[in-house]
């Protein structure tokens, strides 16, 4: 059974650019959740799709950041415009349920706002 | 205000020694999920265990849980030099049961 991916692995992009970020759970997974880790402090959760509904997303920072997941499968993050703020590791986590089950987490992208 | 507080922060041990791990919280949980990262990929799930529960064990892992102090350990047994990485701990609470709020994380070295 294939893990959760997210691509890119690495992202390099200028300040005020746009960044989209992909992320495929496991397969059967209605649970989607994105965190993100910057400057070297604590993960932080960012939001948590139910198949294809926002289920929880007070964890985005700010408007510029843009979470979907349509079809209820894959889902993207863009950032737009980038902050140099923004830089960091974003991860991606998929669970079977809701009610505090496993989640599985992706290898992450790293993003590099310069 | 941070949930998880990892202790200690970092752990250098010889392989075939026992590695603790301490993790800390302050609101009522629903479960506590340990994971695994090693340097620079992603989080490896270890082991989930739950508020009604107190003790669970995964190969060399045993995972226990004290509700009434908010804290649990991450005990690994037989240390070898691929256990190597960062450990976390991450606490799902009774209000929001799937938004993981992670600790610090403790660097764990082990020498061969």
């Amino acid at each position: 059974e294939a893990g959760v991916t997210q691509f890119p692995s690495h992202s390099v992009i200028e300040k005020g650019q746009t960044v989209t970020l992909r992320c495929d759970p496991i397969s059967g997974h209605d649970n989607l959740y994105w965190y993100r880790r910057v400057m070297g402090k604590e993960i932080k959760f960012l939001l948590h799709f139910v198949k294809e509904s926002k289920q929880d997303e007070s964890g985005m920072p700010n408007n510029r950041f843009l979470a979907e997941r349509t079809g209820g499968t894959y889902s993207t993050l863009k950032v737009q415009p980038a902050e140099l703020e923004d830089s960091g590791v974003y991860f991606c986590a998929s669970s079977q349920w809701t009610g505090g089950y496993e989640q599985y987490f992706g290898p992450g992208t790293r993003l590099t706002v310069t | 205000s941070q949930q998880g507080e990892e202790d200690p922060q970092a752990l250098s041990i010889q392989e075939g020694e026992n590695a603790t791990m301490n993790c800390s919280y302050k609101t009522s949980i629903n479960n506590l999920q340990w994971y695994r990262q090693n340097s620079g990929r992603g989080l490896v799930h270890l082991i989930l265990i739950r508020s009604n529960e107190r003790e669970k064990h995964s190969g060399r892992l045993r995972v226990t849980l004290d509700t009434s102090k908010k804290s649990s350990s991450l005990l690994i047994t037989a240390s070898r030099a691929a256990d190597t990485a960062s450990y976390f701990c991450a606490t799902g609470t009774y209000l929001n049961t799937d938004k993981l709020i992670f600790g610090t994380g403790t660097r764990l070295q082990v020498f061969p």
